[in-house]
């Protein structure tokens, strides 16, 4: 059970262009649903918390306008990285925590963006 | 802000030894403590967690324990395999309101576990 998935797994985009990641929650549905950046090495940064039917809540200097968030269902939840830039390209995972489990995350397996 | 700190960065070890990966935190309402096991490429896997009203939680070869009045935990790994090799991420709940259910991850620890 607590399976997430994400999509694409990879993607390859042009500078100036959009591109959209998917996050699903296959086996549970999620009322919150989170995005994270990683760096090589590094940790996990907290950009956004989706949040089912309002809007997300952005972390302090994560771009609201460029990184939009909608979470249109309970096992869905998507991120457009609008008008990318070669310093957008990174590790995005999002993670689900099931509805009525305070704070228990599981991890879709991240989408490699790169931007030329 | 809110902090977790988690020591060491790397930790090597022989096979069949044990490792303890220590973590502190700064807000005193976390009362939620996961740990996240990541293979290169993969995604963080929940390996164990840890609320506030207990003090030591095992399964099989890993333990976590809290010490809630110091505020830190701990992973620890017995009989350590190859296969455990991985990078490994404490976390702490944070917070309410807006921000309800984040976690806020330490910087991970690289384990080697050489045969």
């Amino acid at each position: 059970g607590a399976v997430v998935s994400q999509h694409p797994s990879w993607v390859i985009c042009k500078s100036g262009t959009s591109v959209k990641i998917e996050c699903r929650s296959l086996d549970f549905q999620a009322t919150t649903m989170f995005w994270y950046r990683q760096f090589p090495k590094q940790s996990l940064m907290l950009m956004a918390t989706s949040n089912e039917g309002s809007k997300a809540t952005y972390e302090q200097g994560v771009e609201k306008d460029k990184f939009l968030i909608n979470h249109a269902s309970l096992t869905l939840s998507t991120l457009t990285v609008t008008s990318a830039h070669p310093e957008d390209s990174s590790f995005y995972i999002c993670s689900a925590g099931p509805t009525g489990k305070s704070y228990e995350q599981y991890f879709g397996p991240g989408t490699r963006l790169t931007v030329t | 802000g809110e902090n977790v700190e988690q020591h060491p960065s790397t930790l090597s070890v022989q096979e069949g030894d044990s490792a303890v990966i220590k973590c502190t935190y700064s807000d005193s309402a976390s009362n939620y403590f996961p740990w996240y096991k990541q293979e290169l490429g993969k995604r963080p896997q929940l390996i164990i967690d840890i609320r506030s009203n207990v003090g030591e939680k095992k399964d099989q070869r890993i333990a976590v324990t809290l010490n809630k009045t110091a505020k830190h935990f701990s992973l620890h790994i017995t009989e350590t395999q190859p296969e455990d090799s991985a990078v490994y991420f404490c976390a702490a709940s944070i917070g309410g309101g807006g921000s309800q259910g984040n976690l806020i991850f330490g910087k991970g620890t690289k384990l080697s576990v050489k045969p």
